[in-house]
């Protein structure tokens, strides 16, 4: 059964690094998302992205953070100057018939 | 706007005793309603989903979720918890906009212990 599929699957950077978070959907899905999970806090949702474009994006996506799908395959979250509150498990997802399938995640750690 | 309230952070059962686990939603549009799992150090695994088709879904591992539109309510069941049942729990809503990216609103979580 297809999967999505995230790397890396744990991240250690120091504050004002930039990093880059890969995900591969599955590959016929049209919608993708990110979503981070802060440590003991819910699932938020980032960003939604269709067409080559953002289709929604949630307060906590700023300036920071960008998106884009840089080939057929692959779909890119990145944080330009990471601060030590993106800390989080970063997730994936993309989207069949109104169903988001999750990718395992990226833990990220600013230190 | 959506959310999801889920009324028990944690609950405890025994193993091969029935599971309820309680969420309400408040959605403007007609939403799809979801349950994802997540096991220790694990990602989201999707249980089942209401789309609006029928009103009692059934989902993987023996779990299913009754959409009762007048209560608002989507709460998992199960008839008797297993051991691996043991993770947290996410009722999820989606408002259905038509073109639109349908983001996924989560409920804070309940965390499923099940003894033996």
């Amino acid at each position: 059964e297809p999967e999505v599929t995230q790397t890396p699957s744990h991240q250690v950077t120091q504050m004002g690094q930039e990093v880059i978070l890969r995900c591969v959907p599955i590959s016929n899905h049209l919608y993708f998302y990110w979503y981070r999970q802060i440590l003991g806090q819910k699932v938020e949702f980032l960003v939604s992205f269709y067409n080559n474009e953002i289709s929604e994006k949630s307060e906590i996506f700023d300036d920071q953070f960008s998106v884009e799908r840089p080939d057929g395959s692959n779909f890119t979250l990145k944080i330009r100057s990471t601060k030590l509150e993106d800390s989080a498990m970063y997730f994936c997802a993309s989207k069949y018939q109104e169903t988001q399938y999750f990718g395992p995640g990226t833990r990220l750690l600013v230190l | 706007a959506q959310s999801v309230t889920q009324l028990d952070s944690h609950v405890s059962v025994s193993e091969g005793t029935p599971v309820l686990l309680r969420c309400n939603y408040s959605s403007s549009y007609s939403p799809s309603l979801f349950w994802y799992v997540q096991h220790p150090n694990k990602g989201l695994q999707l249980l089942l989903k209401y789309t609006s088709a029928a009103t009692l879904v059934k989902g993987i591992n023996g779990f299913e979720a009754e959409f009762k539109k007048s209560e608002t309510s989507f709460h998992l069941t199960k008839p008797s918890a297993h051991m691996s049942d043991a993770a947290e729990y996410f009722c999820v809503v989606s408002d259905q906009l038509t073109g639109g990216g349908n983001k996924l609103t989560f409920g804070t979580g309940t965390q499923l212990k099940v003894e033996l």
